[in-house]
C-alpha cells in the first residue's frame, strides 16, 4: 500500500525555468509533509516542509504547496539551476501516534543548460 | 540543530557474514529514529523505527534486526547477510521540534 506516491520518476527542465515536482498521498491523517533532495551516494538533505494547517510555505527558490482536499502537494523551484539536478523525495508523517515517516518513490530532476 | 553520525560509509561483506551498522545522534534528546534502505534505482524503504529506548517497530519481514540500546543510538544488524541485503542504508533522526535529518548513509555490497 503506497501511501505516498510520486508518479513521475523523472523530470527534465531547462535552466532558469520553473521545476514542479508532484506528490500525492492517500492517508488523510498525515499532518506534516517534507521534501528532501538526494545526490548519488549521499544521504538525503532536507529542503522544505509544510504543516497540514497551511497551504503554502516558501523558502528562497523553493515553495511547497499543499492541497488537502486533493491530497496533493507540489514543490516549485524557481529559477531552476544545474545544481538542482538530483532525486527529490516527498515524505509525510502523522505526528501524533506511530510517527512513521513515509516516503514517495522519488523523482529524478535534471536541469539542462 | 541535530547531527547524525552514521558509519561505516561503505562496506563490502560476503554472503552469510554478520552485519552491524551504527547510528548516533547529537544535539537532541529522545528523537524518533529510523532505518531506511534504498536499493539500486528504487525509493526509500522503511525498515525499522523507534520512538524510544528498546522500542523497535519492524516494517518489513526480513533478514535484519534493529536495536536501540541508548536514547541516541540506533543499530542495524544481521546474523547472516543475503545478496538481496545490498543497498544504501540511511539512518534518520527526528521529531516535530528538531525536524527530520538523515545521516550520510552506508553503501553495503554483499558479495
Amino acid at each position: 500500500d503506497q501511501q505516498v506516491k510520486q508518479n513521475s520518476p523523472s523530470l527534465s527542465v531547462q535552466e532558469g525555468r520553473i521545476s514542479i515536482l508532484n506528490c500525492d498521498y492517500t492517508n488523510s491523517m498525515f499532518d506534516y509533509f517534507l521534501w528532501y533532495k538526494k545526490y548519488p551516494a549521499e544521504g538525503p538533505t532536507f529542503l522544505i516542509s509544510i504543516s497540514s494547517i497551511k497551504d503554502k510555505n516558501e523558502d528562497g527558490r523553493f515553495t511547497v504547496f499543499l492541497n488537502k482536499s486533493a491530497k496533493h502537494l507540489s514543490l516549485h523551484i524557481v529559477p531552476s539551476q544545474p545544481g538542482d539536478s538530483a532525486v527529490y523525495f516527498c515524505a509525510a508523517i502523522k505526528i501524533q501516534g506511530a510517527q512513521k515517516l513515509v516516503f514517495g518513490q522519488g523523482t529524478r530532476l535534471t536541469i539542462n543548460p | 540543530s541535530q547531527t547524525i553520525h552514521q558509519w561505516p560509509a561503505t562496506l563490502v561483506q560476503p554472503v552469510g557474514s554478520p552485519l552491524s551498522l551504527e547510528c548516533t545522534v547529537e544535539g537532541t534528546s529522545n528523537p524518533n529514529l529510523y532505518w531506511y534502505r534504498q536499493a539500486a534505482g528504487r525509493g526509500l524503504q522503511l525498515l525499522f523505527y523507534s520512538v524510544g529506548i528498546g522500542q523497535i517497530s519492524s516494517e518489513v519481514p526480513q533478514n535484519l534486526s534493529a536495536s536501540r540500546p541508548q536514547d541516541r543510538q540506533f543499530i542495524l544488524s544481521s546474523k547472516k547477510l543475503l545478496l538481496s541485503d545490498s543497498g544504501f542504508y540511511l539512518c534518520l533522526s527526528g521529531g516535530k521540534i528538531y525536524g527530520y535529518t538523515f545521516g550520510s548513509g552506508t553503501r553495503l555490497t554483499v558479495v
